[in-house]
């Protein structure tokens, strides 16, 4: 079944470590996106790629770098987890960066950052 | 800044009753207005909306989107317990690479 696979589901982490959250997609998609969401604040856009070998910044950036080495593959990485990036994260993609195609989503990873 | 704000924040409705859900908005560059609804864990695409005064459908959904008073209701008619859900709703705007803002949701519960 075509879609975007996110992994782990769930995580907890020692603050101070460093983790990778994996997200593929089979949809051939271009751009893709990883937000967090939290309670009372929505969704906000950490990073986003809008074609292969290329990433720009969102909202929250900081303490978060991805890379996009391909059309399929978007890792998202925590150098160093604090306890406030203690958060539900999705990847999520669309066709193009245009804006006239809709998001879809992963399942998303649930992380606590102890 | 790009702002959307959804309300009412949460609503509880009996099953049967009909709801309107509201989404405003103040962007720059408006490309689209899209509502997703979600419930356990990943959101699902409910609606596109580009054009304003046309309204989009599916079973007993329905949106419209006015691009002149900057909003966008989401209907809900003769609702169901499977209908319970947070609503967001995300504006696409920009120049060049069109990025997505989200509300911040409207938590429904409907009751038997």
């Amino acid at each position: 079944i075509a879609g975007i696979t996110q992994a782990p589901t769930s995580q907890i982490l020692a603050a101070g470590r460093r983790m990778t959250l994996r997200c593929t997609q089979d949809m051939r998609h271009n751009a893709m996106y990883w937000y967090r969401q939290d309670l009372g604040l929505g969704l906000r856009l950490i990073h986003y790629s809008n074609t292969a070998g290329t990433t720009g910044k969102g909202e929250v950036p900081d303490g978060y770098s991805v890379s996009r080495a391909n059309t399929d593959d978007f890792p998202l990485t925590l150098a160093s987890a604090v306890p406030s990036q203690t958060s539900v994260y999705f990847c999520a993609s669309r066709e193009t960066d245009r804006g006239n195609s809709p998001l879809h989503f992963g399942n998303g990873t649930r992380l606590t950052v102890t | 800044e790009d702002k959307v704000v959804q309300s009412p924040l949460s609503l509880v409705v009996h099953e049967g009753d009909t709801v309107t859900l509201n989404c405003s908005y103040e962007v720059t560059n408006f490309r689209s207005l899209l509502w997703y609804k979600q419930e356990k864990k990943a959101p699902t695409f409910l609606f596109m909306l580009t054009s304003s005064g046309i309204e989009k459908k599916s079973g007993r959904l329905s949106s419209i989107l006015d691009k002149k008073e900057l909003f966008s209701i989401l209907n809900i008619t003769a609702t169901q317990t499977g209908d319970s859900a947070v609503y967001l709703c995300a504006v696409t705007s920009g120049a060049g690479s069109y990025q997505l803002t989200f509300g911040k949701g409207t938590k429904l519960s409907v009751i038997p």
